[in-house]
């Protein structure tokens, strides 16, 4: 079983910082990795799809890369609706999320 | 353009019963796999349940196998998950999300929120 452990579970920071998020597997992965973002009383929405592919609309200050084990997500510069929950999600035959990673305003 | 509405969702008593419905509009539905995933109150993310367009193929997590049922009807554009013998730990919000394992869950409802509880 795929366990995947993100860090850190808080992050505070102030608009226009540089936000870097990560998501560590278990066991190798397959680079079917994925990112949602959930802001307070909403659905998740999809970020970054196959480890480092943007999603339809998301801005390019999102990008994410990895492989294996470790996966990342940069947000480069902190705009005020980019403070949210963030979760990692591989997909195989099961689906696996991460516990999330809280970037809160500092 | 792409729609996803879950609906079905209540205050049922523990052991009880519930049936969630999904209903998609805006894709071809019988092209997609489709996922149940549920959030807890104050909680993560939970994948619960996926099936695959043509409905043969069908995942459960551990915690949900055998007490849930996930059911497709293509001709409908719905998806269904129905739920027996509930707990108190199956109290969340539950998404349905187009795509699954080889297709990605980009699409997503607002949920139904299940509330188990005597």
């Amino acid at each position: 079983e795929i366990v995947l452990t993100q860090s850190p579970a808080t992050l505070s920071l102030s608009p226009g910082d540089r936000a870097t998020l990560s998501c560590r597997a278990s066991q190798t992965v397959s680079s079917y990795l994925a990112w949602f973002q959930q802001r307070p009383g909403q659905a998740p929405r999809l970020l970054i799809y196959d480890t480092s592919n943007r999603a339809t609309g998301i801005p390019a200050r999102f990008s994410a890369s990895g492989s294996g084990t470790d996966f990342t997500l940069t947000i480069s510069s902190l705009e005020p609706e980019d403070f949210a929950v963030y979760y990692c999600q591989h997909r195989s035959d099961r689906l696996t999320f991460g516990g999330g990673t809280k970037v809160e305003i500092k | 353009q792409v729609q996803v509405v879950e609906s079905g969702g209540g205050l049922v008593k523990p052991g009880g019963s519930l049936r969630l419905s999904c209903e998609a509009s805006g894709f071809t539905f019988s092209d997609y796999y489709m996922t149940w995933i549920r959030q807890a109150p104050g909680k993560g993310l939970e994948w619960v349940s996926y099936i695959s367009s043509s409905g043969v193929t069908k995942y459960y997590a551990d915690s949900v196998k055998a007490r849930f049922t996930i059911s497709r009807d293509n001709a409908k554009n719905s998806v269904y998950l129905e739920m027996n013998t509930l707990r108190a730990e199956d109290t969340a919000i539950y998404y349905c999300a187009r795509g699954g394992w080889l297709q990605i869950n980009d699409y997503w409802g607002q949920g139904t929120l299940v509330s188990v509880s005597s």
